[in-house]
Order: C-alpha cells, then structure tokens, then sequence
C-alpha cells in the first residue's frame, strides 16, 4: 500500500522557537495533503488542506501565520511551527489523500509526530 | 458529512471474534461507510469501507444492515495487536477530495 512518511517522530523545543515537520508520500504523487493534531485522548482535529502549488486552506481557529503550511511538490509538504509555546504541544499527523474516484478516496496517514514545548 | 455514533470502549479477549457497532440514521444514499483504525501512538490506518453489501478483505469484514442506518465492523479473531481506537466514518462519493473527519470512535481493549 501507499506509504507516508514524517520527520521527525519526535522533538522537543524551547517555547518561542520554530519546529519544521515533514510530511513524504514515499510511492506516490499526492495533489493533496492533510495536516491534523491530535491532543492526549481526543480525536484527530483537521488544521488544514495542502495542495500542491497553491495556498493551504487552513480550518477555523487555526492560526496560519503560526502554523506556515508548505506543499512543494506532489511528494512533499512541511508544516512549520513558529515560535512554539507548550500549548502547541500535540501529536502532529499528515495524510495524503489519492483521489481514485467513487468510493475509493483513501487517505493515508504519516506516523504522526510528537511535538513537546517546553 | 453525515454523523456516526460509536460506543466509547469495548473490552475483548485474544482469539475470540469483535463486533464494533456503528450507528449512522442519518446517512445519505451516496454515502460510502469506512472504518479506519489508530493504534497507540501512530497515524491513522485504513481498514474496510462499503456502501451496501457486506465486504470482507484480509483485516476485517463490514456488516451492513439493510437499511444502512448502521453497520458493524467485525475482527474475527482479534489479536493483541488491533487494540485501537477504531473510527467510523461516512464518505459521499463526491468527497473524496475532502479531508476525513474523525469522531471520537471506538477504544478497543484486547484482554490476552
């Protein structure tokens, strides 16, 4: 199956300064990449929509200037994180999504990463 | 998207079958129900999905009631492993460019 990929799967910053997160579709192209968090045992939220070429689309209450989304390529999109705080401490998950038509719109997910501030 | 409710937790013992429940009264006729499944500390994985015939694949089977207003995912002999919040999602076919949205799915326990 498809494969997504993040990096790093973990780390650990100091309040105010920046974290980049990977986010690589390994064996496919993905015109359309997923950014979610993910607080200790509440369900994923969706932040926003990447796609390739173009502005995120960020969801409501969601900072875009705080969480900077960038989607290069069809293999590869970075959320950024700028001057973090401990609130931003989350576990960070991105998806791509391979839009086959009807019902098989799969979406598959990175392993996530754990981002603690502290 | 439609709504779906799950129960919160589930216990079950290793190498007996589970059935999740998944209530959706509310689906549409082009609605695609799919279940997709977190393990401790991981991304999301896809695990089933069906409109309106039963479906079976290596990792589960989906039982769909006639009037879709609800399904059931069934792990037929779980294992220590499939301990994870399983989630319930419904999907129009004309979505699939949308992101998933989760609900607060189903925590299963896999007693050994």
């Amino acid at each position: 199956g498809a494969v997504v990929s993040q990096h790093p799967s973990r780390v650990i910053c100091k309040s105010g300064t920046s974290v980049k997160i990977e986010c690589r579709s390994l064996d496919f192209q993905a015109t359309t990449m997923f950014w979610y968090r993910q607080f200790p045992k509440q369900s994923l939220m969706l932040m926003a929509t990447s796609n390739e070429g173009s502005k995120a689309t960020y969801e409501q209450g969601v900072e875009k200037d705080k969480f900077l989304i960038n989607h290069a390529s069809l293999t590869l999109s970075t959320l950024t994180v700028t001057s973090a705080h401990p609130e931003d401490s989350s576990f960070y998950i991105c998806s791509a999504s391979v839009y086959a038509g009807g019902a098989r719109n799969e979406q598959f997910f990175g392993p996530g990463t754990r981002l603690t501030v502290l | 998207d439609a709504k779906t409710t799950q129960p919160n937790s589930m216990e079950s013992n290793e190498e007996e079958p589970v059935h999740l429940p998944c209530n959706h009264s509310t689906i549409s006729g082009t609605d695609y129900i799919h279940w997709y499944r977190q393990l401790p500390s991981q991304g999301p994985e896809y695990v089933i999905h069906g409109l309106t015939s039963n479906v079976n694949n290596r990792m589960a089977s989906l039982a769909i009631a006639e009037d879709r207003k609800s399904s059931t995912l069934i792990l037929h002999r779980a294992t220590l492993r499939d301990a994870a919040v399983y989630y319930c999602i419904l999907r129009d076919v004309d979505t699939g460019r949308r992101a998933l949205t989760f609900g607060s799915g189903t925590r299963l326990q896999v007693q050994p």
